[in-house]
């Protein structure tokens, strides 16, 4: 059973380009979180999608948005590339059931902005 | 503002001593309370987690922490350090929200463990 899994695992882009990047959740899990995590930082939490809905939405600007597609995948976009930007971009899935909850991460993406 | 802190950027710790890595936590309702370790390239793996009851929390590889609401605190501990838990630690509070879903998880900065020989 294949657990999170990202694409691309690294990218470079220059100022002002737009970025897309992929996440297929665990098998059985339906619901996709989104996190940044800048260099010697925590993730930092920008949105979460649930059936093909942003449910969720952190403190992040417009720049920054999301897809869910009907097999669970989800995609983040960013336009307008900043520096600041360059993170590490990190995806979770879980599923709620009677159990409760557990969030899985991918490896992440590594995004530079030049 | 819901916040978390973890006092130590980095410790280091000799192979078969004790650890323990602090976390507090500013959160306005009652807090779920998680500790993810990540190691270099990688994501982000569950510890253990406190929704509610007991406050000691056992977790895998042998990592418990205590939840103590007057100090709001839920620090990590491990009486035995292995080399392979080198690693950063990351502390995190969450609410159950929109349908159960932990949603919004705020991470601390993390502390980074070596463990010496």
């Amino acid at each position: 059973d294949a657990g999170v899994t990202q694409s691309p695992t690294h990218l470079i882009k220059t100022r002002g380009q737009q970025v897309t990047l992929r996440c297929s959740p665990k098998s059985g899990h339906d619901t996709v979180s989104w996190y940044q995590q800048a260099l010697g930082q925590g993730p930092q939490f920008i949105f979460q999608y649930y059936e093909e809905e942003e449910r969720q939405r952190g403190n992040f600007p417009d720049r920054f948005s999301g897809h869910q597609f009907p097999n669970y995948s989800s995609e983040l976009n960013v336009n307008a590339l900043l520096l600041g930007d360059s993170a590490l971009y990190l995806c979770a899935s879980s599923f709620v059931g009677p159990w409760g909850e557990k969030l899985f991460f991918g490896s992440g993406t590594q995004l530079s902005v030049l | 503002a819901q916040s978390v802190t973890q006092p130590d950027i980095h410790i280091t710790v000799s192979e078969g001593a004790s650890l323990e890595l602090r976390c507090n936590y500013s959160y306005g309702a009652t807090p779920y309370l998680f500790w993810y370790v990540q190691s270099p390239g990688q994501g982000l793996q569950l510890l253990l987690k406190y929704f509610s009851g007991d406050t000691l929390v056992q977790g895998i590889k042998g990592f418990e922490a205590e939840f103590k609401r007057s100090q709001s605190s839920f620090n990590l501990r491990k009486p035995s350090v292995h080399w392979s838990d080198a690693a950063e630690y990351f502390c995190a509070v969450g609410a159950r929200n929109y349908g159960g879903s932990q949603g919004n998880l705020i991470f601390g900065k993390g502390t980074k463990l070596s463990v010496k020989p």
